[in-house]
């Protein structure tokens, strides 16, 4: 089992530059979320989704979008970066529904310079 | 708006000791899931604590928790080496806002 696949691993970005991290899952999950991990800050929740076409905001979202076209992606867009933007982002996926742990990808390093 | 403090942040420990990382929050919640991170890595589930008076145990990690005190704990029995690692705990007070997890513990397990 795939579990959540996140690509690319490591990016480096000029400020001001766009992209688009990836995320999918193969477990069926309702629930998605991405996080970003900085030192010393443990995980803050930036968007989530509940379900295919749902999606809302967590606690530092501001520079970020996201969509949910289908049960098993969740893309994450940088739409304009900025240096503050790195930071190593996470998304995970769990049954919104049950009473089960959150899976983490692998894990996206940003450099944003 | 939910509070996750843990201590201590930062541990050093030699091997063959004990003890225990404290995890509090601030609103009332019967989930809880405690979470290790090697460096480098991604985050890889431990204990899932979904009522009052759980406990669980994996090897020399055992996790419970008191909801009516709003704790949980991380006991480590006999630490060994290869438990070093940074330790998460997340709560879920069951709304759509995912999971507040606290800053983590760095944990170093010297020989």
């Amino acid at each position: 089992n795939a579990g959540v696949t996140q690509t690319p691993k490591f990016q480096v970005l000029k400020t001001g530059q766009s992209m688009t991290l990836q995320c999918a899952q193969d477990m069926n999950h309702e629930y998605m979320s991405w996080y970003r991990q900085d030192p010393g800050m443990g995980l803050r929740l930036i968007h989530y989704s509940v379900g295919a076409g749902i999606t809302d905001q967590g606690e530092v979202p501001n520079g970020y979008n996201v969509s949910r076209s289908t049960t098993e992606d969740f893309p994450l867009r940088l739409l304009s970066a900025a240096p503050s933007q790195t930071s190593v982002y996470f998304c995970a996926s769990s049954s919104y529904r049950g009473h089960t742990e959150a899976f983490f990808g692998q894990g996206t390093r940003l450099t944003v310079v | 708006e939910l509070k996750v403090e843990q201590n201590p942040l930062f541990l050093s420990m030699q091997e063959g000791k004990n003890y225990t990382i404290y995890c509090n929050y601030s609103t009332t919640s019967d989930r809880l899931y405690w979470y290790r991170q090697d460096p480098g890595k991604s985050l890889e589930s431990l204990f899932v604590l979904l009522s009052n008076g759980a406990v669980k145990q994996e090897g020399r990690l055992m996790a419970s928790l008191d909801t009516k005190a709003r704790l949980s704990t991380l006991h480590i029995t006999a630490a060994v080496h290869d438990l070093s690692a940074t330790y998460f705990c997340a709560v879920d007070v069951g709304g759509a806002d995912g999971l507040t997890f606290g800053k983590g513990t760095h944990l170093i397990i010297q020989p």
